[in-house]
């Protein structure tokens, strides 16, 4: 089956750093991504929406400039978390879309990236 | 507005035993239903998926329901094992199917010895 794989699974850093999250459709071709955000026994939060090669459309509420989303080819979507804070520590998901699943917009995602900001 | 409702909230049973988890949804127009299970810590792993004219789809010991009159769906779990203790999350497709996912908030199952 369709396999999403995300970078790095978990990562620590110190407040004020930047952080990068690489998500890869490792067996299909991906035109559009989803990064999603994750709180604690709450649901998945969408985030932003990614299109490779244009800009993201970003969820209301969601800051675009501290949260910078790169989707340069078809199997690479990329989420860089700036200046970090302690508020922006969570369970971070992609997802990605095949683009030859059709109708169904079949989406797969990927296993998470756990941030702990310090 | 478009809503995934999800009950119960959570959900304790012993091993061996089924189950069945409620989904009811408002999104309009619809295109399709997902179950996802999520392990604590992982990404959601894909069930079933069911198009408008779908009633019934299972996956091994899954069985999922959709009555798009009524716009509920359920998944039945049978013989329940340790290993399907997670989050089960209902999620609707609205529009055109090329729009944003709609979650509910899932349905934490244990499965207890």
């Amino acid at each position: 089956g369709a396999v999403v794989s995300q970078h790095p699974s978990w990562v620590i850093c110190k407040s004020g750093t930047s952080v990068k999250i690489e998500c890869r459709s490792l067996d299909f071709q991906a035109t559009t991504m989803f990064w999603y955000r994750q709180f604690p026994k709450q649901s998945l939060m969408l985030m932003a929406t990614s299109n490779e090669g244009s800009k993201a459309t970003y969820e209301q509420g969601v800051e675009k400039d501290k949260f910078l989303i790169n989707h340069a080819s078809l199997t690479l979507s990329t989420l860089t978390v700036t200046s970090a804070h302690p508020e922006d520590s969570s369970f971070y998901i992609c997802s990605a879309r095949d683009q030859a699943s059709g109708s169904l917009y079949e989406q797969y995602f990927g296993p998470g990236t756990r941030l702990t900001v310090t | 507005k478009n809503q995934v409702e999800q009950s119960p909230q959570s959900l304790i049973i012993l091993e061996g035993k089924n189950c069945t988890l409620q989904c009811n949804y408002t999104v309009s127009p619809f295109s399709n239903l997902r179950w996802y299970k999520q392990d604590t810590g992982r990404g959601p792993v894909s069930l079933t998926i069911m198009t408008f004219s779908e009633n019934t789809k299972s996956n091994g010991r899954y069985t999922a329901t959709l009555d798009a009159d009524t716009k509920q769906s359920s998944l039945h779990i049978t013989a329940s094992q340790l290993s399907d203790s997670a989050s089960y999350i209902c999620v609707v497709t609205g529009g055109s199917g090329n729009t944003p996912l709609v979650f509910g908030k899932g349905t934490r199952l244990s499965v207890i010895a």
